[in-house]
């Protein structure tokens, strides 16, 4: 069975701490991303990898950045977190890139920046 | 820019009723249109799938139709059970890459027994 799995399901951090969120799929897919999802907006594209060391911009790259180190893991990095970054951020990965590759999502992590 | 519209943040029905989810797009350039489901504290599964060279897809109770000159497509469950009580999400890619998919603001479907 497809797991990816986030590693915090709750997360409270003050303004200006810098802000791990990491991400492990367990199904050797080439591609994870991660997104974040607002009322009333939908899921928006942060960054996605496509490769080891490989990172791409999404919509809404701004005041994040990511690292994958290994294939299995892809982090989330708020450098500096601001009250506007609170928001629930998903995880997922697909084997390929079309369109017609599923995504898999992680159960995400509700952040809170006071 | 919201592509993706899901105008509707609920809907009510009865068990064993019609649901019909509702979205509408504006990016001529999609092809691939899509729908997850989402439970509390679980993260969206895929749910079904259509591409722009059909009209119809159906799989079991689920049924989703595309109509490309309205920009419309929609997700109809037949019939309804309360386990299908989750968020729907639409969304929708070009063909070739899925990191350009946009989705929905979702619609919270409470089917009620």
């Amino acid at each position: 069975d497809v797991k990816v799995t986030q590693s915090s399901r709750y997360l409270v951090k003050r303004t200006g701490e810098k802000v791990f969120l990491e991400c492990v799929q367990d199904m050797d897919h080439e591609n994870m991303f991660w997104y974040r999802q607002d009322p009333g907006l939908g899921l928006r594209l942060i960054y996605f990898s496509y490769d080891v060391k490989m990172k791409e911009k999404g919509d809404i790259p701004e005041g994040y950045s990511v690292s994958r180190e290994k294939k299995e893991r892809f982090s989330l990095i708020l450098e500096s977190a601001s009250t506007n970054q609170t928001s629930m951020y998903l995880c997922a990965s697909s084997l390929w890139r079309t369109s017609t590759d599923t995504q898999y999502f992680g159960p995400g992590t509700r952040l809170t920046v006071l | 820019d919201q592509q993706v519209k899901q105008n509707s943040p609920s809907l009510s029905v009865q068990e064993g009723r019609i649901s019909i989810l509702n979205c509408d797009y504006t990016n001529s350039m999609f092809d691939y249109f899509l729908w997850y489901k989402k439970y509390p504290a679980e993260g969206p599964t895929f749910l079904i799938s259509i591409s722009s060279i059909k009209d119809k897809n159906e799989d079991g109770r689920f049924t989703v139709f595309l109509n490309k000159s309205a920009k419309h497509l929609s997700l109809h469950i037949v019939p309804s059970q309360p386990g299908d009580s989750a968020v729907y999400f639409c969304a929708a890619s070009g063909f070739y890459n899925n990191n350009d998919m946009r989705f929905g603001a979702g619609t919270r479907l409470t089917v009620k027994p």
